[in-house]
């Protein structure tokens, strides 16, 4: 079965702290995505990662290919950045895995 | 370019009755999926297609689920006879190459009472 977990489910921080969200997979795969669904239930694709890092404004996301994990980075954050953080494996196919999502909230 | 578009955005219905989402993808994308979001099993594949053909149905839940997909710029998702336990969001999203980011419509709020 192809696994994603991700950690923590959910997350509370004070706005300008720095936020780490964790995903991991269990057997190989061709991408990493990240993405972001907002209270009002849109979903919008971050991040699509094969290697290394990329970065996007206050966005950061890492993945280790050796390790299977892969970690979504929030600098500063902002009230703004409240949403549900979906990771998602893809394999040779175009099926998307899903993890069940961390929910962050960020108090102003 | 719009976007994916999906209509109805709410849709309430009776159990039993006969429920049509519908979607167009994003111009050009070769590749459509429909979802389904529950708060129990959080984001599921149901089908996807390249070119119009369903490519894996494998996570349509049952026969009473079925789609479509006409031309390369509408696809429906059909359920008869609705049930409650259909009640979902229902996301259709389209990529343009394998693997690819995919970009999903709003939803549609589906409730069977």
């Amino acid at each position: 079965k192809n696994e994603v977990e991700q950690s923590p489910q959910n997350l509370t921080a004070q706005e300008g702290e720095f936020i780490t969200i964790n995903c991991s997979y269990s057997v190989g795969i061709s991408a990493l995505h990240w993405l972001q669904q907002h209270p009002g239930g849109g979903i919008v694709s971050l991040f699509m990662l094969s290697s290394g890092k990329k970065k996007h404004g206050r966005l950061i996301a890492t993945i280790n290919i050796q390790e299977k994990h892969s970690s979504l980075h929030i600098t500063a954050s902002h009230p703004r950045d409240s949403a549900v953080y979906i990771c998602a494996v893809s394999y040779t196919g175009n099926q998307f895995y899903f993890g069940t999502g961390t929910s962050l909230t960020v108090i102003p | 370019d719009a976007g994916v578009i999906q209509s109805p955005r709410h849709e309430v219905t009776e159990m039993g009755q006969e429920v049509t989402l519908r979607c167009k993808p994003i111009s050009g994308h070769d590749y459509l999926f429909w979802y389904r979001q529950t708060m129990m099993r959080g984001l599921e594949l149901l089908i996807y297609f390249n070119n119009n053909v369903p490519i894996d149905d494998s996570g349509m839940p049952e026969d009473r689920f079925s789609a479509k997909m006409p031309n390369a710029s509408f696809s429906t998702l059909k359920i008869q006879p609705s049930e409650p336990r259909d009640s979902a969001v229902y996301f259709c999203a389209s990529s343009l190459s394998t693997g690819g980011t995919q970009y999903f419509g709003p939803g549609t709020r589906l409730t069977v009472l």
